[in-house]
């Protein structure tokens, strides 16, 4: 089966630019996530989705930052505009209850550089 | 607060040695959830294992064992007979419920590196 699918893998824009990361759960999974993680601040959860909609996003860091996910299949977040220090490993998450109940399983992150 | 100690910053040990790992960690509710998750130098989170609260029992997986004690709200990992493969940062998260909802709280992470 495959796991989490996360695009790009890598990615490097200049400030200002709007980037857009890209996930897709495991197939039966009803709950995304999506996680920053950096040197300074470790991995830390942005926004969680259930069932396509969102439930806490007390964690995305400011309005730059938004998520969506259309369809089970595939969640979205985009910063726009950019910062250097939105420089990070974004990863996503899918579960197939929440966190407490079940275990969240990675995708490979995508690694954001922001010059 | 932080919720997920792991005092443990780096861990450097030579091949067929063994390292454990500390764990500690903070919550007021008697339903919880501890995991452990490995991060090896290619940067994906591997998930390793998966304890409840309620389940005090000693586990052991190969080369991995976990000792979960509540008393001490510790979780601790020990990787026997270490290989080079196993070096990585390895991550302890808590998950507890907050506000009728669950998060997963992660600690800072034990780099451990093993040497030929």
């Amino acid at each position: 089966d495959a796991g989490v699918i996360q695009s790009p893998r890598h990615e490097v824009t200049e400030m200002g630019q709007e980037v857009t990361l890209r996930c897709k759960p495991i197939s039966g999974h009803d709950y995304l996530f999506w996680y920053r993680q950096t040197m300074m601040r470790g991995l830390e959860l942005l926004i969680y989705f259930n069932n396509n909609v969102p439930i806490d996003d007390s964690g995305m860091p400011e309005d730059r930052f938004s998520a969506k996910m259309p369809n089970a299949s595939f969640s979205t977040l985009k910063i726009q505009p950019s910062e250097p220090r939105d420089s990070a490993v974004y990863f996503c998450a899918s579960s197939l209850k929440l966190a407490g109940t079940d275990t969240q399983y990675f995708g490979p992150g995508t690694r954001l550089t922001v010059l | 607060a932080q919720k997920v100690t792991q005092a443990q910053t780096e861990i450097s040990v030579v091949e067929k040695e063994d390292v454990t790992l500390d764990c500690v960690y903070e919550t007021r509710d008697t339903t919880y959830y501890l995991f452990w998750y490995k991060q090896p130098p290619s940067g994906e989170l591997v998930f390793l294992i998966r304890r409840n609260s309620f389940d005090e029992q000693n586990e052991i997986s190969g080369r991995y064992s976990w000792n979960f004690q509540k008393s001490t709200s510790s979780f601790n990992f020990t990787i026997t007979a270490s290989q080079v493969v196993d070096s990585a940062v390895y991550f302890c998260a808590l998950s507890e419920a907050v506000l009728n909802d669950y998060k997963l709280s992660f600690g800072a992470g034990t780099t451990v590196t093993v040497r030929a």
